[in-house]
């Protein structure tokens, strides 16, 4: 497995309340992402990193914020949790800017939102 | 835009029969296309990747074969064994830092 850690693997919190999921990686590359997994929806594109405080929005951004201030981490945050984010969230990393370098996960954040 | 279309699930197979997952895309230009699976509580794992036209990727058992003139990356195996029971994702990249999935196939194998 590549050396992807997601934290916490599982949580459940409060309507409003504001959580942060962590994505810990130890391969160096440049590319991170933040997917979020529903049943019928498949995986949908939260945020991105390109490299050290660069991030970008992907489809599914609203209510989500990122952070990524050393190369191995990447922090997804939901400023005020909503029942519509209840999700598994995955962490992938790629070594990017090739058209055959593929995506590795972690395991998985089961988040519920009360 | 780019996109990835697989068959719907859920499949239910005996062991030893014969799998095939439907996998159809569109894109411009040449993307790379890739098949992942997915195990109860796991991440996705790649499973087997082309990169271009009339590449077969290939690993444990599975293979797929990158068509451009029916844009279609279809996973087959011969023979199914029980511990293939998993979710399969069809993806393609077109630029190597997009990633564009389908909804997933479920598969289960029973003895």
């Amino acid at each position: 497995d590549a050396g992807i850690t997601q934290s916490p693997r599982h949580k459940v919190t409060e309507t409003g309340t504001p959580v942060t999921l962590r994505c810990h990686q130890t391969e160096n590359h440049r590319y991170m992402y933040w997917y979020r997994q529903d049943p019928g929806h498949g995986l949908r594109l939260i945020h991105y990193s390109y490299g050290v405080k660069d991030t970008d929005k992907g489809e599914v951004s609203d209510g989500y914020s990122v952070s990524r201030s050393k190369t191995e981490d990447f922090l997804l945050t939901l400023e005020s949790a909503t029942s519509s984010q209840t999700s598994v969230y995955f962490c992938a990393i790629s070594f990017g800017g090739q058209g055959n370098s593929p995506l590795h996960f972690g395991n998985g954040t089961r988040l519920t939102v009360t | 835009g780019d996109s990835v279309t697989q068959m719907e699930g859920p499949v239910t197979l005996s062991e030893e029969a014969f799998l095939t997952i439907n996998c159809t895309y569109t894109a411009t230009g040449y993307p790379s296309l890739f098949w992942y699976v997915q195990y109860p509580g796991e991440g996705l794992q790649l499973l087997l990747k082309a990169t271009k036209a009339d590449d077969k990727g290939s690993n444990k058992g599975f293979e797929a074969t990158y068509r451009k003139e029916t844009t279609s990356f279809h996973l087959e195996k011969g023979s199914v064994q029980v511990s293939d029971s998993a979710v399969y994702f069809c993806a393609l990249s077109p630029t190597g830092n997009q990633f564009y999935f389908g909804t997933g196939t479920s598969l289960t194998v029973i003895p």
